[in-house]
């Protein structure tokens, strides 16, 4: 079987700091994962997704997620958090036998307060 | 270009009626499907198309059903809607089915069913 994990309903960060909103999976054979934004009364906006190669994926408004095999994790981070980035947030998993479905995590509420 | 258009924004509506939400892109995507929001449980897969022609089943089938005609179009129908479904609906689509694609998505449909 294969699932996601958020393992944090709820995120608060100050404006400036670093944040991190964390990912797990559980699958067999090769993951593909993939970060969402979801805005207030908006539809879920692609951020960043990790397919192979390199561990740490660079995606939209400074956001980036580290691919750790061993941790079966995908963390997304930001450097410096914005207020703007208050949002909640969806991990997904993707996996090649399973043609174009992506198991989504509970989601994230990130908070970031000025 | 407009992208994911989805039809209500929001409806209100009487258990036992029947009831079909509207969901028409314009990126010439071969895939399509429809998820449902609910809190706590992040998105869920109700059906999908791998092309225009085919509609398979994803892990929340039951009570809707879908058709697929063209490559734009997708509309997702309740035959006899319940207050179960009562949700947010979106819709989505990739270039491909494989799960490597991105899927974007489209506004949302808020479906209250009384």
């Amino acid at each position: 079987a294969q699932s996601v994990a958020q393992p944090e309903d709820q995120v608060n960060v100050a404006e400036g700091n670093p944040l991190t909103v964390k990912c797990t999976y559980s699958v067999s054979g090769n993951p593909y994962l993939f970060w969402y934004v979801q805005y207030p009364n908006r539809g879920l906006q692609f951020l960043l997704k990790y397919i192979t190669g390199d561990n740490l994926v660079k995606g939209s408004y400074g956001f980036e997620a580290e691919f750790n095999k061993s941790q079966t994790s995908f963390h997304l981070k930001k450097p410096s958090a914005l207020v703007s980035d208050s949002a909640l947030y969806f991990c997904a998993l993707g996996r090649g036998s399973t043609l174009g479905r992506l198991y989504f995590g509970r989601g994230t509420q990130l908070t970031v307060w000025p | 270009i407009a992208g994911i258009t989805q039809a209500p924004t929001s409806q209100i509506l009487a258990a036992g009626r029947r009831m079909t939400l509207r969901c028409t892109q314009d990126m010439r995507h071969n895939a399509m499907y429809w998820y449902r929001q609910d809190l706590g449980l992040g998105l869920r897969l109700i059906h999908y198309s791998n092309t225009a022609g085919t509609t398979g089943k994803g892990e929340v089938p039951d009570g809707y059903s879908v058709s697929r005609a063209n490559t734009d179009d997708f509309p997702l129908t309740l035959a006899s809607a319940v207050p179960s479904q009562t949700s947010v609906y979106f819709c989505a689509s990739s270039d491909s089915p494989a799960s490597t694609d991105t899927q974007y998505f489209g506004p949302g449909t808020r479906l209250t069913v009384l």
